[in-house]
């Protein structure tokens, strides 16, 4: 079975500071995939980044940085020089990879994340 | 274009009326799925196509009924809904229904039944 942990319900931080989301994950497969959603209040979920099991290599994009850590199955996000428009709920997720097909995304319960100007 | 829409964006309706939500993508991605999710929680998933076929059904309720006309649209029928079915529906589209495709998804409709 599979589980992803977000164990931050609600984070709150004055703008320009930086934060760190946490996510921390269980399977058993050897091949899996994990992946960051922002849900602001409009509803939509916005893909952020995927990262496969075999790559543990950190990636930054502007503002946002991810650090994958296999040894720990965790996959955390930090958000640099907060704004308010980082505003949002930030789901982890994770999908294995099965010959048996039906692959499913496990979320997280999400981090309410509020950025006060 | 990462863009998939739905309509209606709102939507209320009655506990014996029969309504549709209807998603629209058109980037060419051959998997679609519906998500309900309730406040503060994440999505749950409901039913996932598969080049225009039903491969996933997460033992949803015979209440809501999904149907794929062509690979660009998705639609969910609703009939005789229950106040606890009041809840926001994402559509959400990818380029296979393998796990590692990334999921694009739309607003959402927010749906109360009364």
């Amino acid at each position: 079975a599979q589980k992803v942990t977000q164990a931050q319900t609600e984070i709150s931080v004055v703008e320009k500071e930086d934060v760190t989301l946490d996510c921390v994950y269980e399977t058993r497969d050897t091949t899996y995939y994990l992946f960051w959603y922002k849900q602001p209040p409009s509803g939509e979920l916005v893909f952020l980044i995927r990262r496969n099991s075999f790559d543990e290599q950190n990636e930054i994009s502007g503002r946002y940085s991810w650090n994958f850590q296999k040894s720990t199955s965790s996959f955390n996000f930090t958000i640099t020089a907060s704004q308010v428009v980082d505003s949002a709920v930030y789901f982890c997720a994770l999908s294995s990879i099965s010959n048996f097909g039906n692959e499913k995304l496990t979320f997280g319960t999400g981090t309410r994340l509020t950025i006060i100007p | 274009d990462t863009e998939v829409t739905q309509t209606p964006k709102h939507l209320v309706m009655g506990m014996t009326n029969k309504k549709s939500l209807k998603c629209e993508q058109h980037m060419g991605h051959r998997a679609m799925y519906w998500y309900k999710q309730k406040a503060k929680k994440p999505p749950e998933l409901m039913f996932v196509y598969s080049y225009e076929k039903l491969s996933i059904n997460e033992s949803v309720p015979s209440r809501f009924s999904p149907e794929c006309p062509n690979s660009s649209l998705l639609n969910l029928h609703l009939h005789a809904l229950q106040p606890e079915d009041s809840a926001l529906y994402l559509c959400a589209s990818s380029q296979g229904d393998r796990g590692f495709n990334e999921q694009y998804f739309g607003p959402g409709t927010r749906l109360t039944v009364t």
